[in-house]
């Protein structure tokens, strides 16, 4: 398996534009979480999908963050409008079997909003 | 509410040295507990885990950690570093309450060649 697929792997986009980034699971994984990884906050978790259903996402920081995951191989993060503060490195990650087992992570976004 | 604490945020070594990186969290009931490596320019990936027996457990690369409930904390270890072992190192805490891995904000290593 290639692992988890992220795309773009860079995102250059001025404040106020939308956002989106994308995150392809390992096959055969019921958990897809993403995370945000900042030097002021390290890594948090915004939100987690189990079988396609949003789970938790107490962690999406305000209404400008959307997460979807339409079918089993694929979900998005949107940002819109995007603001300056939103630059980070954003995470996706699978996982097997069940919300803490092993997470296997993709090679993240770095976003820079302008 | 749950917590994960690196106290190293930054650690300097020289080759062949001894490292240990504490790790300490605040929750009481039953936690599953792991250290993530992230090398220069790659993702994160799992170094070690602990879910239950032996507290002492061994991962990749010669690293090691050891569980001790009572001070509730997961210390990373390994005794001889290497420059390869240049790095950032996550603790992760996993607790029934939250149901949610919850990350500590990482420690770098910089080993010297």
């Amino acid at each position: 398996d290639a692992g988890v697929i992220q795309s773009p792997r860079h995102e250059v986009t001025e404040m106020g534009q939308e956002v989106t980034l994308r995150c392809k699971p390992i096959s055969g994984h019921d958990y897809l979480f993403w995370y945000r990884q900042t030097m002021m906050r390290g890594l948090e978790l915004l939100i987690y999908f189990n079988n396609n259903v949003p789970i938790d996402d107490s962690g999406m920081p305000e209404d400008r963050f959307s997460a979807k995951m339409p079918n089993a191989s694929f979900s998005t993060l949107k940002i819109q409008p995007s603001e300056p503060r939103d630059s980070a490195v954003y995470f996706c990650a699978s996982s097997l079997s069940s919300g803490w087992d092993e997470q296997y992570f993709g090679p993240g976004t770095r976003l820079t909003v302008t | 509410a749950q917590s994960v604490s690196q106290h190293n945020h930054h650690v300097i070594l020289s080759e062949a040295a001894s490292l240990e990186l504490g790790c300490n969290y605040s929750y009481g009931g039953t936690v599953n507990l792991f250290w993530y490596v992230q090398y220069p320019g790659q993702h994160l990936q799992l170094l070690l885990k602990y879910f239950s027996g032996d507290p002492l457990v061994k991962g990749i690369k010669g690293f090691e950690a050891e569980f001790i409930k009572s001070k509730f904390s997961f210390n990373l270890r390994k005794p001889s570093v290497q420059w390869s072992d240049t790095a950032e190192y996550f603790c992760a805490v996993w607790g029934g309450a939250t149901n949610k891995l919850i990350f500590g904000t990482g420690t770098l290593l910089a080993v010297q060649p």
